[in-house]
């Protein structure tokens, strides 16, 4: 059975930096063509991807967020990090990791609620 | 970057069918994939592969993609289908990579 947890703080005040944590299992990112990606909802709004990660280590960035995004792994922990800077009100979200393969991701973590506020 | 036009809303009567419209340029060309997000869940994969369905999707949810629109189709419409779709794309050829529609509310009437 595959599961993602997203694990992170739920509120960051403007100007710091988000780190979230997606913890798997029930798959090696080391094996070919699996991927992890952060997609992240605002409440009320739609998905807005953000980062993905390849079993290769290739990386791939939003143009619109690049400048801020860092995406990493940890294949032993079976993790994947995502660091964001300079956070600002507006990227209060729901930030989601999920499985990718082939092109879909299945499945997604549960989600976690991340508020920027001072 | 690529953009992926979806209606913002279909309204459907129970035991009807709904389709749910991707538009996009030359999608046709391209791999897409829908999600069904139920209020304060996460998303979960309903079709791959333009018509594929992941084991455990019931066969009423069916896809199709030609020309500058994907289609997701539900048919036999159940109150339990009513969520929010998303339909989804791989561009290769792009530097921003993964995109997302905005997102189509199923209401069931």
């Amino acid at each position: 059975q595959v599961t993602l947890r997203e694990s992170g703080p739920a509120l960051v005040k403007p100007t710091q930096t988000l780190t979230l944590t997606c913890t798997f299992s029930g798959f090696s990112l080391s094996t070919s063509g699996m991927c992890v990606s952060w997609i992240r909802q605002p409440p009320g709004k739609a998905l807005e991807w953000l980062a993905r990660i390849d079993w290769d280590d290739d990386k791939y960035y939003s143009t619109s967020l690049k400048t801020r995004l860092t995406i990493s792994k940890d294949t032993s922990k079976n993790q994947v990090v995502l660091t964001m800077t300079n956070m600002d009100p507006v990227d209060t979200a729901t930030y989601y990791c999920a499985r990718g393969r082939d092109g879909s991701y299945d499945p997604w973590g549960q989600g976690t609620l991340v508020t920027v506020s001072s | 970057s690529y953009v992926l036009t979806q209606p913002p809303s279909v309204s459907v009567a129970p035991g009807k069918t709904a389709r749910i419209t991707c538009g996009g340029n030359n999608i046709g060309s391209k791999s897409v994939h829908w999600y069904q997000q139920k209020p304060g869940q996460a998303p979960v994969l309903v079709i791959y592969y333009d018509s594929d369905r992941p084991s455990g999707i019931p066969e009423r949810f069916s896809g199709s993609n030609s020309g500058n629109t994907a289609t997701l189709t539900i048919s036999r419409v159940e109150a339990g289908d009513e969520a929010d779709y998303y339909c989804q794309v791989w561009d290769s050829s792009s530097d921003h990579p993964e995109v997302f529609g905005g997102g189509t509310k199923l209401t069931v009437l």
